[in-house]
């Protein structure tokens, strides 16, 4: 079974950087994934997706603040520069044949 | 520009139906994939169903097949989705979301429209 596991929160201080973790089940070492952005009371949006070994492509107009990497099962989201607008819901996404699409739990990042 | 826009949502008692539109602009609808994701109040996202460009390709969570019936009109650049049989925990906020030329992850959202099923 395909799963996505994500730790339910994490903060850090403005203008500092934060590493969020999104860990495929146990073998799953080739799967890419797809990191979103969801502001409160926004709907989500996309910002990169990141393969296996570390490469990424983020989408439109997403800042170079951003930025992904990979080891192993866990795919990484890291923020620099920390600033108030990224304060919202982090979800990792991924998919497969036969079971379409698979979205973590997300992580709530707060900024203090 | 890149535009997703839901309609259609509202509130329906329990074992009623309800049909969400999502209206798409800014790119050629007809070449991509399309799909339903909701968010039940508080918590994460779940994805509901898939329709491929020509619509030859459908999927659905387990939760919702047979209720749910997704579709596309690629002359109108709109994706559907008629949900009958409604449950209280289809309560949530659907969103329509365009999948990558490239792969199954998606690109783009919209900014969804709210289903609230209660008597």
């Amino acid at each position: 079974q395909l799963v996505l596991t994500q730790s339910p929160s994490a903060s850090a201080s403005l203008g500092a950087s934060v590493k969020l973790t999104c860990t495929l089940s146990s073998g799953r070492t080739t799967y890419a994934i797809a990191w979103h952005q969801q502001q409160p009371e926004k709907g989500p949006r996309y910002l990169m997706k990141l393969n296996s070994d570390g490469s990424y492509n983020k989408g439109d107009g997403v800042p170079d603040r951003f930025s992904g990497s990979s080891s192993g099962t866990e795919r990484y989201l890291t923020i620099s520069s920390l600033q108030s607008e990224d304060e919202a819901d982090y979800y990792c996404q991924t998919w497969g044949t036969g079971i379409h699409v698979v979205f973590g739990g997300g992580t709530k990042l707060n900024v203090l | 520009e890149v535009q997703l826009v839901e309609s259609g949502g509202g509130l329906v008692q329990p074992g009623g139906s309800l049909r969400l539109s999502c209206a798409a602009s800014g790119f050629t609808f007809s070449n991509y994939g399309m799909n339903w994701v909701r968010q039940a109040p508080g918590k994460g996202l779940e994805w509901v169903s898939y329709i491929s460009t020509r619509s030859s390709t459908i999927y659905y969570v387990d939760s919702v097949r047979g209720r749910f019936t997704i579709s596309r009109d690629n002359a109108k650049n709109s994706l559907y989705l008629q949900m009958n049989s409604l449950r209280d925990e289809d309560t949530a906020v659907y969103f329509c979301a365009r999948t990558s030329a490239e792969s199954d992850y998606f690109e783009y959202w919209g900014q969804g429209t709210l289903v609230t099923v209660s008597s």
